[in-house]
């Protein structure tokens, strides 16, 4: 089972609004990531990190930011809320050996933007 | 670079009914492949992998061959239950050294009905 958490699961806020959505695992994983998942259920990777003080822009451009101070925490955030914004956000991580290629999925934090 | 081709859906299909979802992928050197699912209001799980080719991957009634020779990886079941209608996401890992990242399918949602 794994033991990826996301906070808040639901976040209703209006525009101009500072946010940030919490994410944390209990596995020791070096590595972590942010996805943005559309209507559609796509996936877009938005940011991911390799360990402490790493981290990488991902495939699609997003005006949210991330950090790793801690192993185990990997926030992000919004520091002007847009409509656009609007989205589920889902937080994953690997480990950097073994079995690098799987990833575990957070439950997601599903964002408003009004 | 890599990608990930689902067929179209959605798929709606009585219970105790056989199950194909189609993927074929493209990438580069010899890839790792997966199918995650994620049911409502939740995250994505790790439902099966393959990690070279001929591997056959099985979880919960489910499985997926790996064919290098057709790019393919798709899913099936031979008879679904309601319990099982979520979306699917097939996924490739293509490892760059230690920085592999998984390329998602568009996913596609399935409702079985009793």
């Amino acid at each position: 089972e794994a033991d990826i958490y996301q906070t808040p699961r639901y976040l209703v806020i209006g525009t101009g609004k500072k946010i940030t959505l919490e994410c944390s695992q209990t596995m020791g994983h070096d590595k972590m990531y942010w996805y943005q998942q559309d209507p559609g259920m796509e996936l877009h990777l938005i940011h991911y990190s390799y360990g402490v003080n790493s981290t990488e822009k991902g495939d699609l451009s997003s005006e949210s930011t991330v950090s790793r101070i801690r192993t185990e925490h990997f926030p992000l955030t919004l520091e002007s809320a847009r409509p656009s914004h609007t989205s589920q956000y889902l937080c994953a991580s690997s480990p950097l050996a073994g079995e690098q290629e799987t990833q575990y999925f957070g439950p997601g934090t599903r964002l408003l933007v009004l | 670079g890599n990608s990930v081709t689902q067929m179209e859906g959605p798929v709606t299909l009585s219970e105790e009914a056989f199950l194909t979802i189609n993927c074929t992928y493209t990438a580069t050197g010899y890839p790792s492949l997966f199918w995650y699912v994620q049911y409502p209001g939740e995250g994505l799980q790790l439902l099966l992998k393959a990690t070279k080719a001929d591997d056959k991957g099985s979880n919960k009634g489910f499985e997926a061959t790996y064919r290098k020779e057709t790019t393919s990886f798709h899913l099936e079941k031979g008879s679904v239950q309601v319990s099982d209608s979520a979306v699917y996401f097939c996924a490739l890992a293509a490892l760059t050294g230690a920085n592999s990242k998984l390329t998602f399918g568009k996913g596609i949602t399935l409702s079985v009905r009793p």
